[in-house]
């Protein structure tokens, strides 16, 4: 079945550069997203990439996407503080029926300063 | 313009009680899916509402129900609640106009089955 993994843990220093990984299984997927959530809070849409692109940038942010290896990545340029949060991965599933995302179990990222 | 808004931000119930969530998605939106975040399990999908009709489900046993009103306001209802039903709750709303479905999330509602 589709599955999305992501690594777990990112500890980086503030001004530092992130890289958040995550790898899905079903290469039907036409957008994959990027969603972060801070304590207490739902989900926050970040970015997204079509599936026929190859990276994406968006200010700060940088989405690489290899269909090849099915791998994602998020990076977050010049890392703050305030980016401390856990990032999700998901895949959307789109059917004739409507669509559903397939998310990671997120990678928590703390920023020290 | 206002976000998803879901109400109550917390419950508390005991096994076997019944309890029914609600959402209220940005105005224009027309589909609304419900999704249960556990600390294991993580983040899955529940079901989705467009038109008042479910059209994807996840799954989850019947005991998990929901169902979309005229001015796609949502409700979803967990029956014979168990332990293992104890999770944040979130919904999302989406216009649904085309295959890129930009999912805004509520706060959610945190569930404790007691």
């Amino acid at each position: 079945g589709e599955d999305v993994e992501q690594s777990l843990f990112l500890s980086v220093r503030e001004g530092d550069s992130s890289v958040i990984n995550c790898t899905y299984t079903d290469s039907s997927s036409t957008y994959l997203y990027w969603y972060k959530q801070e304590p207490g809070a739902g989900l926050q849409l970040l970015t997204y990439i079509f599936s026929n692109m190859d990276m994406k940038q968006d200010q700060r942010l940088t989405v690489l996407l290899n269909k090849k290896d099915k791998h994602l990545s998020l990076r977050i340029a010049d890392t703050q503080t305030g980016d401390s949060a856990i990032y999700f991965c998901a895949e959307s599933l789109a059917n004739q029926a409507g669509t559903a995302l397939i998310f990671g179990k997120g990678t928590t990222l703390s920023v020290s300063s | 313009k206002a976000g998803v808004t879901q109400t109550p931000r917390y419950l508390i119930k005991t096994r076997g009680q019944q309890v029914t969530l609600s959402c209220s998605p940005i105005s224009g939106h027309r589909s609304v899916s419900w999704y249960q975040q556990t600390p294991g399990q993580g983040l899955q999908f529940l079901f989705e509402y467009f038109s008042e009709t479910q059209r994807n489900k996840g799954n989850f046993p019947g005991r998990f129900s929901g169902r979309q009103f005229s001015n796609s306001r949502s409700e979803m209802n967990v029956s014979t609640l168990e332990l293992g039903d104890s999770a944040l709750y979130l919904c999302a709303s989406s216009l649904a106009e085309t295959f890129n479905e930009k999912l805004f999330f509520g706060s959610g509602t945190q569930l404790s089955v007691l």
